[in-house]
């Protein structure tokens, strides 16, 4: 049974520019939540998909933007990339609602540098 | 605005001693509690969880306590070993959500002393 997976492993990007990062949820779990890691501190929600449509934001400005896909997998896409941006970013994924569902089980992250 | 807070960044034990992380939380909404182990190049794996109506939870070696009046948590590791050592995050949810949106702490890095 595989976990949650994320591709790519790591991503450098210069200022300015646009990346996706991708995201497989746990085998029957339909909820993606992504998460912005900075170093040294713990992870920030930045929104969930449940349902191929955004069910909760974080702080975050729109130039963070996702998707949820049919099969669940979800992406998230960062536009005008600033250095601030530089971060792990972990998925995590959580069973339907109605079962219990706070925990959620992340993958390994993405790690994206803006130089 | 940090809402779960994890005030002690780094701790050393020696292994077979207690291993003691503390954890304070402001959003008095909060009804769920989990503890989260990281080892570098590796997501968060969850470790242990409370809800808000008790105030112990036991698993193993590891133990959480919840005290909802001072707003405060922590988690017991008895006995350490060297392989607990990672970065220990707190994290909370507001039930009220529906989401399970987690909050974290900054984290408590753990090491374990042969």
């Amino acid at each position: 049974d595989a976990g949650v997976t994320q591709s790519p492993t790591h991503l450098i990007k210069t200022r300015g520019q646009q990346v996706t990062l991708r995201c497989s949820p746990k085998s029957g779990h339909d909820t993606v939540s992504w998460y912005q890691q900075a170093l040294g501190q713990g992870p920030q929600f930045i929104f969930q998909y449940y349902e191929e449509e955004e069910r909760q934001r974080g702080n975050f400005p729109d130039r963070f933007s996702g998707h949820q896909f049919p099969n669940y997998s979800s992406e998230l896409n960062v536009n005008a990339l600033l250095l601030g941006d530089s971060a792990l970013y972990l998925c995590a994924s959580s069973p339907a609602r109605g079962a219990f569902n706070n925990e959620q089980f992340f993958g390994p992250g993405t790690r994206l540098t803006v130089l | 605005d940090q809402q779960v807070k994890q005030n002690s960044p780094s701790l050393s034990v020696q292994e077979g001693r207690i291993s003691i992380l503390n954890c304070d939380y402001t959003n008095s909404m909060f009804d769920y509690f989990l503890w989260y182990k990281k080892y570098p190049a590796e997501g968060p794996t969850f470790l242990i969880s409370i809800s808000s109506i008790k105030d112990k939870n036991e698993d193993g070696r590891f133990t959480v306590f919840l005290n909802k009046s001072a707003k405060h948590l922590s988690l017991h590791i008895v006995p350490s070993q060297p392989g607990d050592s990672a970065v220990y995050f707190c994290a909370a949810s507001d039930g009220s959500s529906n989401t399970g949106k987690l909050i974290f702490g900054q984290g408590t890095t753990l090491q374990v002393k042969p």
